[in-house]
């Protein structure tokens, strides 16, 4: 069975502070695939980033970055001088396998609240 | 990048009546797509899988007379939340899979927020 747990619930920073959000999974497959989505109030979710298993370098995009290391499990996400803009609700999810009809398994959320 | 549109994206309806959600890939062929569910402040459970031209996979717990799922193009699938109740109050998101895309990625379309009085 698959398992993405998000300790954090809600995380409260000021503006340009740095936060990280944790992300830890559960597998058995050798083979899987790791994404961030992020929930602004709108709802609509929006991607941010994939990394398949057998990749583990980290990668930096702008003010964000990501940590996966497989040796924890966990894949965490990075926000570099925070903007009030960021504020939303972050997801972690997990796919098996190669195949995209594989189903997302989403972590329950972390929700970022970014203060002037 | 690809796109997915949902419709109506509000409704509010009275309790036993039923209501169709739309599911729309803009610019690509989606041969599955998923149906989620939010409650507030709740993370997306996976309600069914759709495969075009095929019945939908529904996940445990799941009622598939009382979420109607078609898939009748590679374009479009919808979600008929039949004899809706207050319960069934909640936000409905699709997601679209791109098979063509060297990743298989899905891709989310904005939700629809249903209230049943």
């Amino acid at each position: 069975a698959q398992k993405v747990t998000q300790a954090q619930t809600e995380i409260s920073v000021v503006e340009k502070e740095d936060v990280t959000l944790d992300c830890v999974y559960e597998t058995r497959d050798t083979t899987y695939y790791l994404f961030w989505y992020k929930q602004p109030p709108s709802g609509e979710l929006v991607f941010l980033i994939r990394r398949n298993s057998f990749d583990e370098q980290n990668e930096i995009s702008g003010r964000y970055s990501w940590n996966f290391q497989k040796s924890t499990s966990s894949f965490n996400f990075t926000i570099t001088a925070s903007q009030v803009v960021d504020s939303a609700v972050y997801f972690c999810a997990l796919r098996k396998g190669n195949n995209a009809g594989n189903m997302l398994t989403f972590g329950g959320g972390t929700r970022l609240m970014v203060k002037p | 990048g690809a796109v997915v549109s949902q419709h109506p994206s509000w409704v509010i309806c009275k309790s036993g009546t039923s209501v169709k959600i739309e599911c729309r890939s803009l610019d690509f062929q989606a041969t599955t797509m998923f149906w989620y569910r939010q409650f507030p402040k709740q993370s997306l459970m996976l309600m069914a899988t759709s495969n075009e031209g095929s019945k939908a996979t529904y996940e445990q717990g799941v009622e598939k007379d009382k979420f109607l799922i078609n898939h009748a193009s590679l374009t479009l699938s919808t979600l008929t939340v039949t004899s809706a109740h207050p319960e069934d109050s909640s936000f409905y998101i699709c997601s679209a899979r791109d098979g063509a895309s060297p990743w298989e990625t899905q891709y989310f379309g904005p939700g629809t927020r249903l209230l049943v009085l």
